[in-house]
């Protein structure tokens, strides 16, 4: 079976571009969340959806991001215009069950985004 | 203070070491605790489930203690694969899985 799997795996662009990012999750899973690591921080929970909808968007930095996850299958994360501190290695999980806490997230490679 | 702290290591062990890494929560109200493993540029994987009893796979024991909020990672006799990032992942969101990650304690064994 097919991991969670992100596109692309690095993307580098300059300050004011927009830029997409695209995770596919593990056929099945409803559960699909956007995670973020800066460098030198640790990885913070950004949004989650259950199929298409907004779950829990709480940890969206601004309103330049906006993720979309139309079908509920695959989703895209967009961060328009991009600034410097948006660089990071971006993650996206999928989980099938929610009704279990400790129900096992599994992630994507992740995105290196740059922005210079 | 951090929702997750853990160690700021690195650990540098040889191989065959006992090494224990510690990790605080401070939302009383969590939930589910985990140990995720970080390999060099690669992503989270989810090493252990941490329950109230404790719980051991092999070589690996995990213990909870919720009214320290203190979790932690046992490893025995330390291998060179066991070499990477070893995250404490707390769930505090009672309603969906919300992941609070600790930012890692860096393990590297050497032979």
């Amino acid at each position: 079976e097919a991991g969670v799997t992100q596109f692309p795996s690095h993307s580098v662009i300059e300050k004011g571009q927009t830029v997409t990012l695209r995770c596919d999750p593990i056929s099945g899973h409803d559960n699909l969340y956007w995670y973020r690591r800066v460098m030198g921080k640790e990885i913070k929970f950004l949004l989650h959806f259950v199929k298409e909808s907004k779950q829990d968007e709480s940890g969206m930095p601004n309103n330049r991001f906006l993720a979309e996850r139309t079908g509920g299958t695959y989703s895209t994360l967009k961060v328009q215009p991009a600034e410097l501190e948006d660089s990071g290695v971006y993650f996206c999980a999928s989980s099938q069950d929610e009704t279990d806490s400790y129900n096992e997230q599994f992630f994507g490679p992740g995105t290196r985004l740059t922005v210079l | 203070r951090k929702e997750v702290e853990q160690d700021p290591g690195p650990f540098n062990v040889p191989e065959g070491a006992t090494v224990a890494f510690n990790c605080t929560y401070s939302n009383s109200a969590s939930q589910s605790f985990f140990w995720y493993r970080q390999d060099c540029r690669k992503e989270p994987k989810l090493l252990m489930s941490v329950y109230s009893s404790g719980n051991e796979d092999g070589r690996f024991t995990a213990q909870l203690n919720r009214a320290s909020q203190y979790i932690s990672l046992l490893i025995r006799d330390s291998k060179l694969s066991d070499s990477a990032t070893y995250l404490c992942v707390v769930n505090t969101n009672s309603g969906y899985s919300t992941l609070t990650f600790g930012k890692g304690t860096m393990l590297l064994v050497s032979p």
